[in-house]
C-alpha cells in the first residue's frame, strides 16, 4: 500500500487560508468516509484535527476544516495562526482492512 | 483524563525480539479498537496494526505481518506489541492510539525502537 500523497510543504501569512491535498485511489480515499487529519508539532504525539471526512473532534478550532471529493481529500485552515506552524498528515482506511497515511505536509506560517 | 502509556522500547540487535506495552487509563480500554503506528527518524507516520475490543481480531501491515503480533489483556487495561525478527527498518518511535471511527483520536507519547547492532 503506497503512502497517499500530500503537497510537500505549504505556507501562508497568518490570517489567510490554505488548504493541504491528500490524494489516494478508489481503494481508499475514493472509497470510504474514512479520512481523517492529524497535527504534529516536532517531537510531539500527532493530534487528531478531523475524522469522517469532515467531522472536527471535541476541543479542536472550527478553523479546520476536512472535504473530499473523489479520490481527494483535503484539509483547509483558516485565519492562520502561528500555532498552526507543524506537520499534517492524511489517514485513511483501506479496501485491504488496513490504513494508509499521507506522506507528510510542513505548515509554515510566514 | 484519557492517557496511553507506551514502555518497552530500547535498542535490540537485528534479528531480535521486543514487546512493546501500552497502558490505557481514563477509559475503559473494553470499549475500543487500538492502534499501533510508527515513524521512523525524521520520516512521515506508518500504520502498523489493530486490534478490535475482546482481542479476537487483528490487523497487520504488511511490513509487520508474520513478525509482529498485537495482543491485549482488558483485565489489566494494556495493549501489547510482540515484535519478532527484527529489522533495521523497523527503527521508529511507536505509538498506541485509541480508534474513533477508523480514526485515532488519543495517542500515546511514543516509545522509540532501535534496531542496531
Amino acid at each position: 500500500q503506497s503512502a497517499l500523497t500530500q503537497p510537500a510543504s505549504v505556507s501562508g501569512s497568518p490570517g489567510q487560508s490554505i488548504t493541504i491535498s491528500c490524494s489516494g485511489t478508489n481503494s481508499d480515499v475514493g472509497h470510504y468516509k474514512y479520512v481523517s487529519w492529524y497535527q504534529q508539532h516536532p517531537g510531539k504525539a500527532p493530534k487528531l484535527m478531523i475524522y469522517d471526512v469532515s467531522n472536527r473532534p471535541s476541543g479542536v478550532s472550527n478553523r479546520f476544516s476536512g472535504s473530499k471529493s473523489g479520490n481527494t481529500a483535503s484539509l483547509t485552515i483558516s485565519g492562520l495562526q502561528a500555532e498552526d506552524e507543524a506537520d499534517y498528515y492524511c489517514n485513511s482506511y483501506t479496501r485491504s482492512t488496513t490504513y494508509v497515511f499521507g506522506t507528510g505536509t510542513k505548515v509554515t506560517v510566514l | 483524563e484519557v492517557q496511553l502509556v507506551e514502555s518497552g522500547g530500547g535498542l535490540v540487535q537485528p534479528g531480535g525480539s521486543l514487546r512493546l506495552s501500552c497502558a490505557a487509563s481514563g477509559f475503559t480500554l473494553t470499549n475500543f479498537w487500538i492502534h499501533w503506528v510508527r515513524q521512523a527518524p525524521g520520516k512521515g507516520l506508518v500504520w502498523v496494526s489493530r486490534i478490535n475490543r475482546d482481542g479476537s481480531y487483528t490487523n497487520y501491515a504488511d511490513s509487520v505481518k508474520g513478525r509482529f503480533t498485537i495482543s491485549r489483556d482488558n483485565a489489566k487495561n494494556t495493549v501489547s506489541l510482540q515484535m519478532n525478527s527484527l529489522r533495521a527498518e523497523d527503527t521508529a518511535v511507536y505509538f498506541c492510539a485509541r480508534d474513533l471511527t477508523n480514526s485515532q483520536d488519543f495517542w500515546g507519547q511514543g516509545i522509540l525502537v532501535t534496531v542496531s547492532s
